[in-house]
């Protein structure tokens, strides 16, 4: 079946420096993958959508030169967090569909990225 | 029992009884929902989905059921596992819209063998 993956699984860094996360489909091709947000013991909040070869739509509330996103291959999408504060942190999770498979399917997601900042 | 508060609900099942998991979905325009499971530290795997021409939908020991009219979703298992203890979120989506899916807030499943 269809495999999101992400990269890396955990980070652990200083206030103030950026992270890049990378989400790849492995055996399909995805012009679209979305990325969420997930707190502890809450449900996942889409931030953006992000589209290979145009930019990035965002979610209302969501800082877009905080979360840049680059689409650049049909097959990886990354999410920068730039200048990460501790509020940042969290886990971060992407998902694909796989376009092959029709229009009323699900989204496969990756396993996640957790985000502390220190 | 369930406890709602500042927590997610959580449902305790002893093992081998059927669990029913509930969410209210907030769209009326929605027409395709799926269920989730989350284990800890993973992202969301696929459970079961239905679309809104469809009221019930069964999988392997997993039953999806839909009801428009007030915007109700429940998933039910059969024969719960201690494999099964995990989050368990619903999501909708209007797939004229670029299938973007919007979660519920999730229910913890807790299997006591």
């Amino acid at each position: 079946g269809a495999v999101v993956s992400q990269h890396p699984s955990w980070v652990i860094c200083k206030s103030g420096t950026s992270v890049k996360i990378e989400c790849r489909s492995l055996d399909f091709q995805a012009t679209t993958m979305f990325w969420y947000r997930q707190f502890p013991k809450q449900s996942l909040m889409l931030m953006a959508t992000s589209n290979e070869g145009s930019k990035a739509t965002y979610e209302q509330g969501v800082e877009k030169d905080k979360f840049l996103i680059n689409h650049a291959s049909l097959t990886l999408s990354t999410l920068t967090v730039t200048s990460a504060h501790p509020e940042d942190s969290s886990f971060y999770i992407c998902s694909a569909r796989d376009p092959r498979t029709g229009r009323n399917q699900p989204q496969h997601f990756g396993d996640g990225t957790r985000l502390s900042i220190l | 029992g369930e406890s709602v508060g500042l927590h997610l609900p959580t449902l305790s099942v002893q093992e081998g009884d059927n669990s029913i998991i509930n969410c209210a979905y907030s769209n009326s325009a929605s027409d395709y929902f799926i269920w989730y499971k989350q284990e800890s530290g993973k992202g969301p795997q696929f459970i079961i989905d239905i679309r809104s021409n469809m009221d019930k939908r069964q999988g392997q020991r997993v039953t999806v059921l839909l009801n428009k009219t007030v915007k109700h979703l429940s998933l039910q298992i059969a024969a719960t596992q201690p494999g099964d203890s995990a989050v368990y979120f619903c999501a909708e989506a209007n797939m004229e819209y670029g299938n973007k899916l919007v979660f519920g807030a999730g229910t913890i499943l807790r299997v006591k063998s």
